[in-house]
């Protein structure tokens, strides 16, 4: 298997523009989490979807945040517009809707807003 | 409020020794706690899974405990080697369901 795939892997911007992440979730999997990493705040989560529905989305910081899941295999976290504050990794993973089961990560996408 | 809380200061121990890693949390009454380890540019990977009912899970070189009194869980690894470096990180779920708040981290250096 794959694993869960992010692009892009790396992203600068500036300051204003907009900002599209994209997640692939592991085949079969039907639960998806979209997290953001800082220093400050550590692992946060943002949004959650069960197939492939938002269920939990109070960790979107603001309005300029959204996410979307057309279908079971695609995902995208949109931030419109970037502001330098946003500079974070942010990770996709997805897991088995159960309690106590795996997440599995992607690798991140580390985005830089200047 | 809610809190799930790692040491942030660094451990430093000596390869061979026993690391002991801890999470407290307050104000959650989870089913189940999570280990995770990231290593740096890398996302996290699962370790270990131990339930409310349970008191102590081993994998190979690691041991996790689960003090739903205490609201804490401890996080061994016995026999340390260079290539456990790396943060690991603790996580619950707030509520039932899959859904994981992880703690800040601790980051472990094994010195040869």
């Amino acid at each position: 298997d794959a694993g869960v795939i992010q692009s892009p892997r790396h992203e600068v911007t500036e300051m204003g523009q907009e900002v599209t992440l994209r997640c692939k979730p592991i085949s079969g999997h039907n639960s998806l989490f979209w997290y953001r990493q800082t220093m400050m705040r550590g692992l946060e989560l943002l949004i959650y979807f069960n197939n492939n529905v938002p269920i939990d989305d109070s960790g979107m910081p603001e309005d300029r945040f959204s996410a979307k899941m057309p279908n079971a295999s695609f995902s995208t976290l949109k931030i419109q517009p970037s502001e330098p504050r946003d500079s974070a990794v942010y990770f996709c993973a997805s897991s088995l809707r159960g309690t106590g089961n795996t997440i599995y990560f992607g690798e991140g996408s580390w985005l830089t807003v200047v | 409020s809610q809190k799930i809380e790692q040491n942030s200061e660094a451990l430093n121990i000596q390869e061979g020794k026993t690391a002991t890693l801890t999470c407290n949390y307050t104000n959650y009454s989870p089913a189940y706690l999570q280990w995770y380890r990231q290593d740096p540019g890398r996302g996290p990977v699962f370790l270990l899974l131990i339930r409310e009912n349970e008191k102590e899970k081993r994998k190979e070189r690691l041991k996790v405990t689960f003090d739903t009194t205490l609201k804490q869980s401890l996080f061994h690894i016995t026999a340390s080697q260079p290539a456990d470096s790396a943060t690991y990180l603790c996580a619950l779920n707030p509520n039932a369901g899959n859904m994981l708040t992880f703690g800040g981290g601790t980051r472990l250096m094994v010195k040869p």
